[in-house]
C-alpha cells in the first residue's frame, strides 16, 4: 500500500527564518510527486510536480527537491503570506489517483 | 482561468436529511474526484469518476453515493446525513492519467450536520 508521510505536522517560523518540510513516501513505482499549498477554508493550489530523483523546482521563496525516498520543500526567508498548509501527494505508474500526506501547517510570524 | 466550482461554501443540514453537493468543472477533464478533509486525517478519497456515468469507490464510500450524468458535473450525495459526516468536502478534476499539474481543486464546501 502506498504511504505518504509529512513532517513536521506544524511549523512556526519567524519572518526570515528559513526551514524545510519533509515528505517521505513508500510506493511501488513513482510517476510523480506533487506539492500543493492550501490556505484556510480553501482548496489546495498546485505548486510543483517532480518526476525523478535529483530534480529541483523553484517558485519565489519555495524550492522543492526529490530523492528516491523523500521530497523536501525548502522555504527561504519566509514572509507571513507564506503561512499555509503544504500538502504533498504521489502518483504511481499503476494508478491515476493521487495519494496525499496529511500536510504541514506553516505559520510565519512577522 | 480554469475552474472547479463547488455550489456551496457553507452548508448546515439536519441529521437524516439527504444532502447534495455539486461540482462543475470547465476544463473538459475526464477524471473527477470527491474528497473529505478532516484535521489530522488529511484528504480521504470518497468516490471518483473517470468518465460520464462511470464511478468507482474510494477509500471511504460508506454513507455516500455519486452521480455523473454529464462530463462537467460530478455530484456527491449523502443519503442520510449524520453528524460524523461534518467535514470539509473538496471536489477535484484532472486529465486522464492525472497530468503534469495533478488535480485542480474547488474551493471546498464546509458541511455541518446538526
Amino acid at each position: 500500500e502506498d504511504q505518504v508521510t509529512q513532517s513536521p505536522e506544524a511549523l512556526r517560523l519567524q519572518e526570515g527564518e528559513s526551514s524545510s518540510l519533509n515528505c517521505s513516501y513508500t510506493v511501488s513505482g513513482l510517476r510523480g510527486l506533487f506539492w500543493y499549498r492550501q490556505d484556510p477554508g480553501k482548496g489546495p493550489e498546485f505548486l510543483f510536480t517532480l518526476y525523478s530523483a535529483g530534480e529541483e523546482k523553484e517558485k519565489e521563496r519555495l524550492k522543492a527537491t526529490l530523492t528516491k525516498k523523500e521530497s523536501f520543500l525548502h522555504i527561504t526567508a519566509p514572509k507571513p503570506e507564506d503561512s499555509a498548509t503544504y500538502l504533498c501527494a504521489v502518483l504511481t505508474f499503476d494508478d491515476y489517483k493521487l495519494s496525499f500526506g496529511a500536510g504541514t501547517t506553516v505559520t510565519v510570524r512577522a | 482561468d480554469v475552474k472547479v466550482t463547488q455550489s456551496s461554501r457553507y452548508l448546515v443540514k439536519r441529521t437524516g436529511e439527504k444532502v447534495f453537493l455539486e461540482c462543475v468543472q470547465d476544463m473538459d477533464h475526464e477524471n473527477m474526484f470527491w474528497y473529505r478533509q478532516d484535521p489530522g486525517l488529511g484528504l480521504r478519497l470518497i468516490y471518483f469518476s473517470y468518465d460520464v456515468k462511470m464511478k468507482e469507490k474510494g477509500d471511504i464510500p460508506e454513507g455516500y453515493s455519486v452521480s455523473r450524468e454529464k462530463k462537467e458535473r460530478f455530484s456527491l450525495i449523502l443519503e442520510s446525513a449524520s453528524t460524523n459526516q461534518t467535514s470539509m468536502y473538496l471536489c477535484a478534476s484532472s486529465l486522464p492519467g492525472t497530468g503534469g499539474s495533478g488535480y485542480t481543486f474547488g474551493s471546498g464546501t464546509r458541511l455541518t450536520v446538526v
